[in-house]
């Protein structure tokens, strides 16, 4: 069954700290893997995506993450927290067409002052 | 609008009522999605527009739910004889294509059935 786990409900950590975002995937056919964030008050956003090619991907708000097709993962990371990253993040997996995603259930990021 | 809008907000319905959710997307983006997403879960896919067309409309969950975009541009969510399970926020995304791997959220609009 096709299937996205992120496996931390929530996640604490101190502002200036580094953060990592796990996400692993059971998908048939090769995976297109995303990452958005929700934030209070607002829509879902695209922080980045992989396609193909390198898989270490950049993205948005000094975010990225790497592609590990033989763990079936793709981590999401950043190497100093603000506190205005506090939102919940969520991993999708799909065909390159954007319907039919399957989303993970989120991981909610707490920042610590 | 700049961004993707959906109306209302907030929602509080009756068990049996029928309930209407609008979601006017950007300009110019020909695709439309519909998205439910329950507490504490990832979104759940309801029904792809291409243009004024449902190009799929696999996610709907019975016969209850309906969606149109008669002009390709604003969609309506029709819920009819709303049950309690129905109880969660409903998202409407657009994108110019349907390739583009970028999803424009809006900030969804939350349904209670009382």
């Amino acid at each position: 069954a096709q299937s996205v786990t992120q496996p931390d409900i929530h996640i604490t950590v101190s502002e200036g700290a580094s953060l990592e975002l796990r996400c692993n995937y059971s998908y048939g056919a090769t995976p297109y893997l995303f990452w958005y964030v929700q934030s209070p008050g607002q829509g879902l956003q695209l922080l980045l995506k992989y396609f193909s090619g390198d898989t270490l991907v950049q993205g948005i708000k000094g975010f990225e993450a790497e592609f590990k097709r033989s763990q079936s993962s793709f981590n999401l990371r950043k190497p100093s927290v603000h506190w205005s990253d506090a939102a919940e993040y969520f991993c999708a997996v799909g065909a390159r067409s954007n319907y039919q995603l399957i989303w993970g259930a989120g991981t909610k990021l707490i920042i610590k002052p | 609008g700049a961004g993707v809008s959906q109306t209302p907000s907030n929602k509080v319905t009756e068990k049996g009522k029928y309930v209407e959710l609008r979601c006017d997307p950007i300009s110019g983006h020909t695709a439309l999605y519909w998205y439910r997403q329950s507490l504490g879960q990832g979104p759940e896919f309801l029904i792809y527009f291409q243009g004024t067309g449902a190009a799929d409309d696999s996610g709907l969950p019975n016969d209850r739910f309906f969606a149109v975009r008669p002009e390709g541009s604003v969609s309506t969510l029709k819920i009819q004889r709303t049950e309690r399970g129905d109880s969660a926020v409903y998202l409407c995304a657009s994108s110019l294509t349907s390739n583009t791997g970028e999803l424009f959220f809006g900030e969804g609009s939350r349904l209670t059935v009382l």
